[in-house]
């Protein structure tokens, strides 16, 4: 099983200031397609998740672009460049190279 | 608009089984794969397993530590997809949330969740 190991914990971030998540997997998530199939969700307190970043980078449907993703092989980044309220929650990352397996979560909340 | 709605979670009792449905609506629903995703109260989220369409074989993953006891099924004339959990123990207890893969990831889209608690 791939275990994905997100820092920090938690993070306490001023309104307008950018945040920073690492996600660290125990094998490389690229696949024999040549894809990285590394996704990052977000999930509000008591709401569902919702998908943010796919394939390392890629925004999903109606995401700002204050939301970045990098990254190659076993080490990936999600950054927000500008954090809203609105950005409070857990974010996950999530790989589906060799099934799913999920990080342990980012809780960020406003300073 | 896309829509997954989960249904058939309550009160269950240590040993018994449950069978939770999923509708989805608002695209082609045998062009998507379907997962099943579930997270305990105050934990994070864990993979259960999905449902690949048909032209990828109709085939099912499931998490190693549940596949014993996991059956994950479509009906594709319904847009339903079906998760089956046995032998359930109090750990099992958690928001059961099914996601519709339509090329992006395997979870593009969200329900809402059912809520499943296992208690005697």
């Amino acid at each position: 099983e791939i275990v994905m190991t997100q820092t920090p914990l938690s993070s306490s971030v001023t309104l307008g200031q950018p945040a920073s998540i690492s996600c660290r997997s125990s094998q490389s998530l690229t696949d024999s397609d040549g894809n990285t199939y590394l996704n990052w969700l977000h999930q509000r307190p008591g709401q569902p998740p919702r998908l943010l970043i796919y394939k390392i980078s890629k925004r999903f449907s109606g995401v700002p672009d204050r939301f970045s993703g990098s990254g190659a092989g076993t080490d990936f980044t999600l950054k927000i460049s500008r954090v809203e309220a609105d950005d409070v929650g857990v974010y996950y990352c999530m790989q589906g190279t060799q099934f799913v397996t999920f990080g342990g979560g980012t809780k960020v909340e406003i300073k | 608009e896309v829509q997954v709605v989960e249904s058939g979670g309550g009160m269950v009792e240590p040993g018994g089984s449950l069978r939770l449905s999923c509708a989805a609506s608002g695209f082609t629903f045998s062009n998507a794969w379907m997962t099943w995703v579930r997270q305990a109260p105050g934990k994070g989220l864990e993979w259960v397993g999905l449902i690949k369409r048909k032209i990828d074989g109709e085939t099912t993953d499931y998490a190693a530590p549940l596949e014993s006891r996991v059956t994950i099924s479509r009906d594709d004339s319904k847009n339903m997809v079906y998760l089956q959990l046995n032998s359930l123990i109090t750990e099992d207890t958690a928001i059961y949330y099914c996601a519709a893969g339509l090329g992006a990831t395997q979870v593009d889209h969200w329900g809402q969740g059912t809520l499943v608690t296992v208690s005697p």
